[in-house]
Order: structure tokens, then C-alpha cells, then sequence
């Protein structure tokens, strides 16, 4: 199976400041005849289901915010959030579909220093 | 607007059987991929499998198949996770998601609200 590797596993930003986090997977989910990334991002909130905010790694979701960004390829990804805002509290997981069974990384708590 | 709507919570013993439903509208949901996503409260995602409404093609994650059963109804847009004989360890909620029609590739764009199952002696 891929492994999905978040880090850090938690952190603290200002409201304003940029917050990063990153996922790495065990093999590479670039698929080189398309160059695409089979990698997601989500967002979950306390109580809530995930919501999708990123795809092919870095095509954001219609309607989520652009403050969201996505770069990266091949084993390294990074899931930026520009300016946090209070609602952006949430756990954010990245997820591979390059190859079954779909994996998630273990999730990145997000909260507001 | 498409929405996912799934069945109640649930409390179980061990050993008991159960089916869990997640029913879809606002589409022509007989053409879509409907998958199932485990989380154990306080804890990461696990995918279970999907199914096609359509026709009812099913895959399992490999590490799930004979523990659980995924069906459908396509003439009701209902999806089913279905257990034989639950243990402690199923105890979890229970999400149902669709692919995303535009490329079914594996990333799941609407989710339904999950279901808790408890099995508990």
C-alpha cells in the first residue's frame, strides 16, 4: 500500500499568517503519460464530514477559497493556506488515488495561535 | 444540488449483523461511484471500497474484502455497507462519498454526513 506521511501533525498559526503543511508518499503518484498527481486534499471540520479542496494536486475545488493552494509532484506535496482565517480551523488530510486501496496521510491539525 | 443522505446511528453487539444505507439526490445518481470512507472517532480516514449504482461493480480495498459487503439499489440511488457478524473493532463512523462524475478517478467531492456504529457488549 502507499503510505501517506503528514507533517507536522499539528500547528499553530496567527490568523493572517500562512500555514504549510506537507504529505509524502511512499512512491511516486505521477503518472507520467499525463502528468498528473494523483493526490487530494481535504478539509475536516469538528463534527463534519471532509470536504475536498484540492485535486490532481493542485486544481482547487469549485468554490473553495483561493487563500487554498496545492503545489508539488511525484512523492512531495504541500497544502498552503495564505492568510488563515478563524473558519480554516480544521484537521486537513491528503489522500493518493494513483493506485488501490486509496490511502490518506494521518491528518494535520490546524489551530489558530 | 446533490446530497448524500445516510441511515441513523447504530448500536450493536458483537457478532450481530447490520446494514448501514447512504441514499443520493439531486443527480443521476445511477451514474456515479459511490464510495465508502471509515474513521474512527479522534482518528484518520480509511477507504473501503466503491460501487457503480449502474451496475453494481464493486471494489474493495484488499484489506476490507470478506469483512464487509457494498451493494445497491440503482432504482432508489441507495448504496449499502452490509456486515455479517460485526466486532468491536467496526465500531466507527461510516461515510458515504461520490467520486467525482467529471473523471471518477478517485477523489471524492460530496460526502454524506456519516453514521455512527458502536458495537458494544
Amino acid at each position: 500500500d502507499f503510505v501517506m506521511t503528514q507533517s507536522p501533525d499539528s500547528l499553530a498559526v496567527s490568523l493572517g499568517e500562512r500555514a504549510t503543511i506537507n504529505c509524502k508518499s511512499s512512491q511516486s503518484v505521477l503518472y507520467p503519460s499525463s502528468n498528473n498527481n494523483y493526490l487530494a486534499w481535504y478539509q475536516q471540520k469538528p463534527g463534519q464530514p471532509p470536504k475536498l479542496l484540492i485535486y490532481w494536486a493542485s486544481t482547487r475545488e469549485s468554490g473553495v477559497p483561493a487563500r487554498f493552494s496545492g503545489s508539488g509532484s511525484g512523492t512531495d506535496f504541500t497544502l498552503t493556506i495564505s492568510s488563515l482565517q478563524a473558519e480554516d480551523v480544521a484537521v486537513y488530510y491528503c489522500q493518493q488515488y494513483f493506485n488501490s486501496p486509496w490511502t490518506f496521510g494521518q491528518g494535520t491539525k490546524v489551530e489558530i495561535k | 444540488e446533490v446530497q448524500l443522505v445516510q441511515s441513523g446511528a447504530e448500536v450493536k453487539k458483537p457478532g450481530e449483523s447490520l446494514t448501514i444505507s447512504c441514499k443520493g439526490s439531486g443527480n443521476n445518481f445511477a451514474n456515479n461511484w459511490i464510495g465508502w470512507v471509515r474513521q474512527v472517532p479522534g482518528k484518520g480516514l480509511e477507504w473501503m471500497g466503491i460501487i457503480y449504482l449502474d451496475d453494481s461493480d464493486t471494489r474493495y480495498s484488499p484489506s476490507l474484502q470478506g469483512q464487509v459487503t457494498i451493494s445497491a439499489d440503482k432504482s432508489i440511488s441507495t448504496a449499502y455497507l452490509h456486515w455479517g457478524s460485526l466486532k468491536a473493532s467496526d465500531s466507527a463512523i461510516y461515510y458515504c462519498a461520490r467520486l467525482r462524475e467529471e473523471d471518477t478517478s478517485g477523489v471524492f467531492d460530496y460526502w454524506g454526513p456519516g453514521t455512527l456504529v458502536t458495537v458494544s457488549s
